[in-house]
């Protein structure tokens, strides 16, 4: 069965600066997908980012990118220039290329912003 | 714009009770999807289901059912609702393969069983 796993409950960031959230997972299966999902104090859990595992290449939308190390099976969202609206739980998830979608989600980070 | 819809935000309910959590989405996903939310545990899976009546159990389907009669309302059902079925709800829906997969969440439903 495959799992995901968040070590860091909480994290803080003053703003402006820099933070990384860990991700790591176990699959024996090649095609995959990795997701970094935000829900906000609001609860609407929306897409961050999402990673093909065929994809060499990291992932990156605006100040969100991902560190994308299949070998050691680890995810990491950094969070470049942080804004107080990025105060939100993050969840790590992973779903098998052919499951319809289903997920399979960490234990989440809770991440504060610091003014 | 993408939306997925849930009918209660809070729902307190006695031990023993019926409970029907709806859930409707306006994309015309086949794939929609129930967790459930706790602290410390992230979200897991209960029940999903790909098309109309059609249905899979998820990891934690004991104590659950569903029902889904239309392409865009999947419903949760508590049986008999316990209290440690107390927790978060939320309903997902995703596209077809084909498009790049994303699942689409509504806003939740904190559900309390006393």
């Amino acid at each position: 069965a495959q799992t995901v796993t968040q070590s860091q409950p909480e994290m803080s960031v003053q703003e402006a600066e820099t933070v990384t959230l860990s991700c790591t997972y176990d699959t024996s299966e090649s095609d995959y997908y990795l997701f970094w999902y935000k829900q906000p104090p609001s609860r609407q859990m929306i897409l961050v980012i999402r990673q093909e595992a065929y994809k060499q290449q990291n992932a990156t939308e605006n100040r969100f990118s991902v560190n994308f190390q299949k070998a050691a099976k680890s995810f990491s969202l950094k969070i470049s220039d942080s804004q107080l609206g990025d105060a939100a739980m993050y969840f790590c998830a992973y779903s098998r290329g052919t499951s319809y979608g289903k997920l399979t989600f960490g234990q989440g980070t809770i991440l504060t912003v610091h003014p | 714009d993408v939306k997925v819809t849930q009918s209660s935000r809070y729902l307190v309910k006695r031990t023993g009770e019926k409970v029907f959590l709806e859930c409707v989405q306006d994309m015309d996903h086949e794939n929609m999807f129930w967790y459930r939310q706790d602290p410390g545990l992230g979200l897991r899976l209960i029940y999903f289901s790909y098309d109309v009546k059609m249905k899979e159990k998820g990891d934690i389907p004991e104590g659950y059912s569903v029902s889904r009669e239309k392409k865009e309302r999947f419903s949760l059902i508590l049986e008999s609702a316990s209290t440690n079925q107390t927790s978060m709800y939320l309903c997902a829906s995703s596209p077809p393969p084909g498009q790049p997969l994303h699942e689409y969440f509504g806003p939740g439903t904190r559900l309390t069983v006393t």
